[in-house]
């Protein structure tokens, strides 16, 4: 079935690195743009990142620009997130989803999230 | 950036009632407008994309209107699984798609 699962969350110090990956089944997933979207501890959803189909293009919210990466590879299904100098503020639960441009790029499968925790 | 603003942010209410959400766009959107439900520890679910079309396998009850700035979900006769988060996201143009801050639908 159409999937997608998260991983690569944890616990990390202020200042370090994580990547996060998001692993893709069940469907075309080199045809797709995808997103990474966070949700802080009780707030609401925050868009994060997307990458299209090809990863020509790029986009960040202002929050992660600069110190994240998405990319992908679709020999894989996978797509990632690199985020670097993390802060405490990073701290939440980050789902991809898969970005349905005929739908007007509303997000139509999402993944079950992974935690991510920035504490010292 | 485009700010969305949803009210109410919090609502209580009983099953059956008729149930009615807006979200306001800093500037307007066109009908870039997506609906989403969210339940405690569980993913964002799409129930409405384009403002108004709803997605196969969603509820009719679930309806979504609006173009422009302003855009409504109204849940017609809520039901008992429809107690949840609803979020609001313009998609309108080059990111970043902003989402409302969310309104929760909880018993009365």
């Amino acid at each position: 079935q159409v999937q997608l699962v998260e991983s690569g969350g944890g616990v990390v110090q202020p200042g370090r690195s994580l990547r996060l990956s998001c692993a893709a089944s069940g469907f075309s997933f080199s045809t797709y743009a995808m997103q990474w979207v966070r949700q802080a501890p009780g707030k609401g959803l925050e868009w994060v990142a997307l990458i299209w189909h090809d990863g020509s293009n790029k986009d960040y919210a202002d929050s992660v620009r600069g110190r994240s990466t998405i990319s992908r590879d679709n020999s894989k299904n996978t797509v990632y997130l690199q985020m670097n100098s993390l802060r405490v503020e990073d701290t939440a639960v980050y789902y991809c989803a898969r970005d349905r441009s005929g739908w007007l790029h509303s997000s139509d499968i999402w993944g079950q999230g992974t935690m991510v925790t920035v504490s010292s | 950036d485009i700010q969305m603003t949803q009210s109410p942010s919090s609502l209580s209410a009983s099953v059956g009632d008729r149930v009615t959400i807006t979200c306001r766009a800093s500037q307007t959107i066109d009908n870039y407008l997506n609906w989403y439900q969210q339940k405690p520890g569980k993913a964002p679910n799409l129930l409405i994309y384009g403002a108004s079309s709803l997605r196969s396998g969603v509820p009719s009850r679930f309806s979504g209107s609006g173009s422009g700035t302003d855009f409504t979900l109204t849940i017609n006769s809520l039901q008992p699984e429809d107690f949840a988060t609803y979020y609001c996201q313009q998609t309108y143009t080059t990111p970043p798609w902003t989402f409302g801050q969310g309104t929760k639908v909880g018993v009365k």
